[in-house]
């Protein structure tokens, strides 16, 4: 079973079409984080949880918005989809480290978002 | 604010060869960590190795050695005797304390590997 679950892996959508894509882990990691990938722009997150119910802003936040109302799953909506929103979305989870190695993040496969 | 800044959109190498990426990064926290990743034209991205400010020497992971110079903020990474499948793009992501454990990427190298 794969740690994290992205669904939908391939989607293509019509502009002013809501969207959601899907996270799903088996971790039971405490934080989740959205995050979309674009050429020269490297990874940018987009939102993040870091608990049930508990969600924040990232850096490219405006036009989407999440949800988190159990620890294994984590929804990101589009609420209206525009072109500048097609990209590669990444889920991913981690665990509060201490001391010592930290691995980061574990990482979804993502989903490649058209919006046409 | 963190940054993290690659500077080489893309680099080549001969197959057997060391090569370096580097990374810069800047924040004004003194407890972070530095990642690396490397995300093949798969698509997945695959952890490499870690360096954590406080670390006093620095990391390696088989084939690949983190350069940390502290003082220049520099965490460069080092692929010891490349191979084809290392061709992919790597990722210099760093994380501070705190702060919801929220991880900040560069922009990313396109390493190739020749014959």
């Amino acid at each position: 079973d794969a740690g994290i679950t992205q669904s939908p892996r391939h989607k293509v959508t019509e502009t002013g079409t809501p969207v959601t894509l899907r996270c799903h882990q088996t971790e039971n990691h405490r934080y989740m984080y959205w995050y979309r990938q674009d050429p020269g722009h490297g990874l940018r997150l987009i939102h993040y949880s870091y608990g049930v119910k508990d969600t924040d802003k990232g850096e490219v936040s405006d036009g989407y918005s999440v949800s988190r109302s159990k620890t294994e799953d984590f929804l990101l909506t589009l609420e209206s989809a525009t072109s500048s929103q097609t990209s590669v979305y990444f889920c991913a989870t981690s665990k509060r480290t201490g001391q010592g190695i930290d691995y980061g993040y574990t990482f979804g496969s993502g989903t490649r978002l058209t919006v046409v | 604010a963190q940054k993290i800044t690659q500077t080489q959109p893309g680099m080549f190498v001969q197959e057997k060869e060391a090569v370096t990426l580097d990374c810069t990064y800047d924040t004004s926290d003194p407890s972070y960590g530095l990642f690396w990743y490397k995300q093949p034209s798969s698509g997945e991205m695959i952890f490499l190795i870690y360096q954590g400010s406080y670390d006093q020497q620095n990391a390696t992971e088989g084939r690949y050695s983190l350069n940390f110079q502290k003082a220049r903020k520099s965490a460069n990474l080092v692929i010891s005797a490349s191979q084809l499948g290392d061709s992919a793009m790597y990722f210099c992501a760093m994380k501070i304390s705190g702060g919801g454990n929220k991880l900040t990427f560069g922009t990313g190298t396109q390493l190739k590997v020749e014959l």
